[in-house]
């Protein structure tokens, strides 16, 4: 089974539509974060965490909004989608141990188009 | 704001040859790491190859190499006995060592096309 999961794996929408993408993961890790990529600009951060009680914003956040249910889910919602959020979207977890190299591990994307 | 710059956009290479796919970064950071991710067509995000910046020796993991110049800030990845499944995009990442986000910087990737 897949370490880190996510749900759906592709969506279209409508704008204005809300909408949520989930990321489970059982490695155990602390930290999860939300990627967007979109074509030729490789990945930009939207929404980290390093536990349940700790959110923060990553460098294109603005039209979503992100909810760390426990330490094994982190949902990414888009409250009111519009056609520039078309893109693919991954999770990633990263364990904090401060021997290991912090390395993230990516969930397989969900593909979401806004119409 | 740390920067990651990939110059090829697209490479090509016979199979089983060698092929290096170039990766400059910029920081002032002392510390870092920085990662080669792959992405095939089915999408999925797979970490190839990890350095830590205060590591001198190169790392390696099996045909995977880089070449780690931490004066020139370069990193670049090599592949030996290219093979198929070595068709992709491949990202170089910057990691800071500590603090802030921990965020990913990525290149905006190399096409590679391994052909028979």
């Amino acid at each position: 089974d897949a370490d880190v999961t996510q749900t759906p794996r592709n969506r279209i929408t409508k704008t204005g539509k809300r909408i949520m993408l989930e990321c489970s993961q059982t490695k155990g890790h602390d930290r999860m974060y939300w990627y967007r990529q979109d074509p030729g600009l490789g990945l930009r951060l939207i929404y980290y965490s390093f536990d349940v009680k700790d959110i923060n914003k990553g460098e294109i956040s603005d039209g979503y909004s992100v909810s760390r249910q426990a330490q094994a889910k982190f949902s990414l919602s888009l409250e009111s989608a519009i056609p520039n959020q078309t893109a693919l979207y991954f999770c990633a977890t990263s364990d904090p141990t401060p021997q290991g190299e912090k390395t993230q591990y990516f969930g397989p994307g969900t593909r979401l188009l806004v119409l | 704001a740390q920067t990651v710059t990939q110059s090829q956009p697209e490479m090509s290479v016979q199979e089983a040859e060698t092929v290096t796919l170039s990766c400059t970064y910029d920081t002032s950071e002392s510390n870092y790491y920085l990662f080669w991710y792959k992405q095939p067509p089915s999408r999925q995000m797979i970490l190839v190859i990890r350095q830590e910046a205060y590591k001198q020796q190169n790392a390696t993991e099996n045909r995977f190499s880089v070449n780690f110049q931490k004066a020139a800030k370069s990193f670049s990845l090599k592949i030996s006995d290219s093979q198929l499944g070595d068709t992709a995009m491949y990202f170089c990442a910057f990691k800071q060592s500590q603090g802030g986000s921990e965020k990913l910087v990525f290149g905006k990737g190399t096409k590679l096309t391994v052909n028979p």
